[in-house]
């Protein structure tokens, strides 16, 4: 139980283009979906918290008309990178939070696999 | 032994040897811990949980011990495998936040 899976797993694009990033909560449903981006050997930094039904909420740094964020429904959400340029290169991760805890502290978040951008 | 490269602390062992990873944590305030274990190219993947209300939780060959007094988490893996070889991350939760912080990491090599 507590699958997440984002699509796609890697993607390349051209400078300037968007990209669109799906996270789904497969078997659990999730109001609260997390953004993460990640560097090499290093730790995850949190971008944004998506909460269904009203706007994310974006942590200090991050252009929030660079990084769209819709959570369309409880049990997806979008991380569309606008304009994308080679420094947007990087591992992007989600986590959702369920909804019901079946037993985990509510605090408790689930990873999708993570997706690679490389834009050239 | 354990080193400390550029970015991430690295933890090495012999398969078979008990590891143990630390972490220190700065908020008072926090309440709930979790460690996540993150293999090259995926997502991080939950092992065990504690809540500040504990000082040490069981799982399948991990072991969870919370500090509060000194603000330390550890994890403790059993008769490490080389699958166990990863990243390591402790993550804390601060009452009335929904927000994770995540720790550095640490690498952990298990040779055969």
């Amino acid at each position: 139980g507590a699958v997440v899976s984002q699509h796609p797993s890697r993607v390349i694009c051209k400078s300037g283009t968007s990209v669109k990033i799906e996270c789904r909560s497969l078997d659990f449903q999730a109001t609260t979906m997390f953004w993460y981006r990640q560097f090499p050997k290093q730790s995850l930094m949190l971008m944004a918290t998506s909460n269904e039904g009203s706007k994310a909420t974006y942590e200090q740094g991050v252009e929030k008309d660079k990084f769209l964020i819709n959570h369309a429904s409880l049990t997806l959400s979008t991380l569309t990178v606008t304009s994308a340029h080679p420094e947007d290169s990087s591992f992007y991760i989600c986590s959702a939070r369920p909804d019901r805890h079946r037993g985990k502290y509510q605090e408790t978040q689930y990873f999708g696999p993570g997706t690679r951008l490389l834009v050239l | 032994g354990e080193s400390v490269g550029l970015h991430l602390p690295t933890l090495s062992v012999q398969e078979g040897d008990n590891s143990i990873i630390n972490c220190a944590y700065s908020n008072s305030a926090s309440d709930y811990f979790i460690w996540y274990k993150q293999e090259s190219g995926k997502g991080p993947q939950f092992i065990i949980d504690i809540r500040s209300n504990m000082d040490k939780r069981q799982g399948q060959r991990v072991t969870v011990l919370l500090n509060k007094t000194v603000k330390h988490l550890s994890l403790q893996i059993a008769a490490t495998q080389p699958g166990d070889s990863a990243v390591y991350f402790c993550a804390e939760n601060i009452a009335g936040y929904s927000t994770l912080t995540f720790g550095k990491g640490t690498m952990l090599l298990v040779s055969p």
